[in-house]
């Protein structure tokens, strides 16, 4: 069974700073996917970026960053220079061979402070 | 990028009435289209899996006489909830997918519906 853990019902983080949204994941197949996409409040659910399992770098996507440890089965994902328009829920997702569909986290609520 | 609309963005009717929503790909082919349910504060559930032409795959738990999901053309996809009570309230959100395996950006989202039974 698939499984996709974020541990952090909400994050505060300042204007312009870093800040890590956890993932960890859990599945017996070799190959997976993981993706992070932020939820505004408008309900929309946004694309961020992309890991597979066998890429050795870690993914990018503007400020958006991946940072994949895959013996820890870790998929963190780094938002850098943080902006307001960044508040946002920020769910973590899991796809693997033969399955269809997405596997989601419980999601994280990031609220950027002015 | 490809885009999903999704329709109506809120709705609210009485106990009993039939709600139907709709999902459809703009500028691309969905071979497959899933449909969401997230209650507040909660992620996303798979509700059903709906493949163009054929009858839609339900999730365990997810009755699918109350969730009616019609997959007619390859840029549409309809759920309806059929006699909606209050418990059906939630936020229903669709996502298609263009290709034959999931990769990457390939799975977009609609912007979601919110669905308020009185």
């Amino acid at each position: 069974a698939q499984k996709i853990t974020q541990t952090q019902p909400g994050m505060f983080v300042q204007e312009k700073e870093a800040v890590t949204l956890d993932c960890t994941y859990d599945t017996s197949d070799q190959s997976y996917g993981l993706f992070w996409y932020k939820q505004p409040s408008s309900g929309e659910m946004i694309f961020l970026i992309y890991q597979g399992s066998y890429d050795e770098q870690n993914a990018t996507e503007g400020r958006y960053s991946l940072n994949f440890q895959k013996a820890r089965k870790s998929a963190n994902l780094v938002i850098s220079a943080s902006q307001l328009g960044d508040s946002a829920m920020y769910f973590c997702a899991m796809s693997v061979t033969g399955a269809n569909n997405l596997f989601f986290g419980t999601g994280t609520r990031l609220t950027v402070i002015p | 990028g490809a885009v999903v609309s999704q329709h109506p963005s809120r709705v609210i009717c009485k106990s009993g009435t039939s709600v139907k929503i709709e999902c459809r790909s703009l500028d691309f082919q969905a071979t497959t289209m899933f449909w969401y349910r997230q209650f507040p504060k909660q992620s996303l559930m798979l509700m059903a899996t709906s493949n163009e032409g054929s009858k839609a795959t339900y999730e365990q738990g997810v009755e699918k006489d109350k969730f009616l999901i019609n997959h007619a053309s390859l840029t549409l996809s309809t759920l309806t909830v059929t006699s909606a009570h209050p418990e059906d309230s939630s936020f229903y959100i669709c996502s298609a997918r263009s290709g034959a395996t999931i990769a990457n950006e390939k799975l977009f989202f609609g912007s979601g519906t919110q669905l308020s039974v009185l």
